[in-house]
């Protein structure tokens, strides 16, 4: 079956510093690759995806490359600030059966930025 | 346009009771899906509807929970004689189409209490 694996952190950090936060993946056939972000007590938003092998899904600073080489999805940003504290979630959904997966969802990764 | 409304946000029940979460999907999606949030579990896929129809059940308990999206209003997610375990916060999303590359988009969740 489909699963993502991620770092779970808590991942602590400066302002200002560089962010790599690793996501990889395993799911038959071709599936699409979500980053989607939660803020405390919140909903989660969708922060960026790709659907293809070699897409790069950018938003607000964040990058994130599809490689299905080494089935992996880390998602990136030069230089975090305060605000980019919260609770980062790496996401496939494939297909089975007669259509489109539920979201598979990593477990997490808690990120603080201290100023 | 509103977003993924649910309600209510907060719901406690006792041992035994019944607990039914409402989802209303953003304007012009037919397609609803629940998760559900468990303490240090991250978040799990548990049924996708379309409008009348289940199309996918296989993250849903065997027992005691039920799923539904009628013609006409919100879908529901109906927990019966709730038990501890079933404390989480439940989130729905919406997207206007099947397709694994469409973005699903999160409503604020429920979180339900069950004493």
């Amino acid at each position: 079956g489909n699963s993502v694996t991620q770092m779970e952190g808590p991942v602590t950090l400066s302002e200002e510093a560089f962010l790599t936060i690793n996501c990889t993946y395993t799911a038959t056939g071709y599936p699409s690759l979500f980053w989607y972000v939660q803020y405390p007590g919140e909903g989660l938003q969708l922060l960026l995806k790709a659907t293809k092998a070699d897409d790069k899904g950018s938003n607000k600073g964040f990058e994130a490359t599809y490689r299905k080489e080494t089935t992996s999805f880390h998602l990136e940003k030069g230089s975090v600030q305060v605000s980019d504290s919260a609770v980062y979630f790496c996401a496939l959904r494939g297909y089975s059966g007669g259509g489109a997966d539920g979201l598979t969802f990593g477990k997490g990764t808690h990120l603080i930025i201290q100023p | 346009n509103a977003g993924v409304m649910q309600n209510p946000r907060h719901l406690v029940r006792r041992r035994g009771q019944e607990a039914r979460l409402r989802c209303s999907p953003m304007k012009g999606h037919s397609h609803v899906y629940w998760y559900r949030q468990l303490p240090e579990e991250g978040l799990k896929f548990m049924v996708y509807l379309q409008k009348e129809n289940i199309i996918d059940e296989s993250g849903m308990p065997k027992e005691r929970f039920s799923a539904e999206f009628p013609k006409e209003g919100p879908s529901i997610l109906r927990i019966q004689q709730v038990v501890r375990g079933d404390s989480a916060a439940y989130f729905c999303a919406s997207s206007p189409s099947g397709g694994a590359s469409d973005t699903q988009y999160f409503g604020p969740g429920t979180r339900l209490t069950v004493l």
